[in-house]
């Protein structure tokens, strides 16, 4: 079965500085796509950023970037320049290949990432 | 607003008692998925429909879970006879075409159940 850990229950970052978090995944499948998700405190959960495991180049977004290292099955998230309004919860998540005909997360436990001003 | 809304926000009911909770997707998005979220964990699958059809259903939905997307458009989850372990978040997401195949989910603010 597939799973994904985050191993990092909290974080903190000064603001202005850059922190990385954490993913590693378990998988027999070749083809899939990763996800980080941002869910601000009573707040619903934004997309941040997105991966497909057949493209070598890893993704970024602003300040948001990924290492996808495939072989190692793992899916950091690096945000620079961090900012108040980035202190919320992390989320990584995995996606079922599409062959299976669903479309379905699983996703991790989260990092809560502090913004220290 | 045309993201996905969800209704209630908070619920707080007795045990034993049904309640409902209701997803409206993104309008053009035929794919609707419902996760649970308990505190301090990430989201667990519970259903998920294509138009109308419900394709897969966790382990996680008991028998006293239903989930309903009539027409294919809003959806309805379910819970008979609460239990207080079904206290909750329940999180609403709807995906679509997507250019790469991604179908990234959007999520709703999500319905907290508190079972007394």
């Amino acid at each position: 079965a597939q799973t994904v850990t985050q191993s990092q229950p909290e974080m903190s970052v000064q603001e202005a500085e850059t922190v990385t978090l954490s993913c590693t995944y378990d998988t027999s499948e070749s083809d899939y796509y990763l996800f980080w998700y941002k869910q601000p405190p009573s707040r619903q959960m934004i997309l941040v950023i997105r991966q497909e495991a057949y493209k070598q180049q890893n993704a970024t977004e602003n300040r948001f970037s990924v290492n996808f290292q495939k072989a190692a099955k793992s899916f950091s998230l690096k945000i620079s320049d961090s900012q108040l309004g980035d202190a919320a919860m992390y989320f990584c998540a995995y996606r079922i290949p599409r062959t299976s005909g669903t479309y379905k997360y699983i996703f991790g436990t989260g990092t809560r990432l502090k913004v220290l001003a | 607003d045309t993201g996905v809304s969800q209704n209630p926000r908070h619920k707080i009911t007795k045990r034993g008692q049904n309640v409902t909770f209701r997803c409206d997707p993104i309008s053009e998005h035929n794919r609707l998925y419902w996760y649970r979220q308990t505190l301090g964990q990430g989201p667990e699958f519970l259903t998920y429909f294509q138009n109308e059809a419900q394709l897969e259903k966790s382990r996680l939905l008991s028998d006293r879970f239903s989930a309903e997307r009539p027409k294919g458009s809003f959806s309805t989850l379910e819970i008979q006879r609460t239990e207080q372990g079904d206290s909750a978040m329940y999180l609403c997401a709807s995906s679509g075409a997507s250019a790469g195949g991604y179908y990234e989910q959007y999520f709703g603010p999500g319905t907290r159940l508190t079972v007394t």
